[in-house]
């Protein structure tokens, strides 16, 4: 099966720094690549995904990058503040609805 | 619309007794999963159903069933409840694929078994 490894599992930054979260996936037949983020005491919610034949994709503060040879995707957020601060999860996907999950990553912004 | 709902939030079981896990959705989504959360291991996968009457087994099924009788439910049963399955449980929905992507969870079940 899939298997997703996800770095750092910690991640502290100033405010208005950005920062970058990375994973690594094992399935090349994945063509998925969602990113949640889970606030204390919530459900995951989606913040972006991209599919594999597309590179890169930006929303607002956040992008996501995606190397299909290297099977690795990351994370950026730009300018953070500090309600970015949560636990994000990356992972991978060949059919939609069966993710693999990475093991989280805990993010801080300082004021 | 009330979206993903789980029933209860929090409960407390004793190794060997038996329960089940209420997830409902009101989005007329196909997909429904049920993943567990533990610290430093991400989401598991447990069960899944693609829709009414179809379910299969994700990446960590051993203890837990499923059945879909309505596109609406998707409880989970716990047989024989072990101190391995304290965990946190979300339920997830997501529509068919041509519509969108996204999983939608719900707010998370906290099972201690002792």
């Amino acid at each position: 099966g899939e298997n997703v490894e996800q770095h750092p599992s910690t991640l502290s930054v100033q405010e208005g720094d950005s920062a970058v979260i990375k994973c690594t996936y094992s399935d090349s037949a994945s063509n998925y690549f969602p990113w949640y983020k889970q606030e204390l005491g919530k459900g995951p919610q989606l913040i972006i995904d991209i599919r594999s034949n597309v590179g890169e994709k930006k929303d607002q503060r956040i992008a996501v990058t995606l190397n299909k040879t290297a099977k690795h995707f990351s994370l950026h957020i730009t300018e953070t503040q500090p309600e970015d601060s949560a636990v994000y999860f990356c992972a991978a996907s060949f059919n939609d609805y069966k993710l693999s999950f990475g093991a989280g990553t805990t993010v801080t912004v300082r004021a | 619309n009330a979206g993903v709902t789980q029933t209860p939030k929090f409960q407390v079981l004793k190794t060997g007794q038996s329960m089940t896990l209420q997830c409902a959705q009101d989005m007329n989504h196909e997909y429904m999963s049920w993943y567990r959360q533990d610290p430093g291991m991400g989401l598991r996968l447990i069960h899944y159903s693609v829709g009414a009457g179809i379910t299969d087994q994700g990446e960590v099924p051993n203890g837990y069933n499923v059945s879909r009788s309505t596109t609406e439910d998707f409880p989970l049963r716990l047989l024989s409840a072990a101190p391995s399955q304290t965990s946190v449980y979300f339920c997830a929905s997501s529509p068919r694929g041509e519509i969108s992507y996204e999983q939608y969870f719900g707010p998370g079940t906290r099972l201690t078994v002792t």
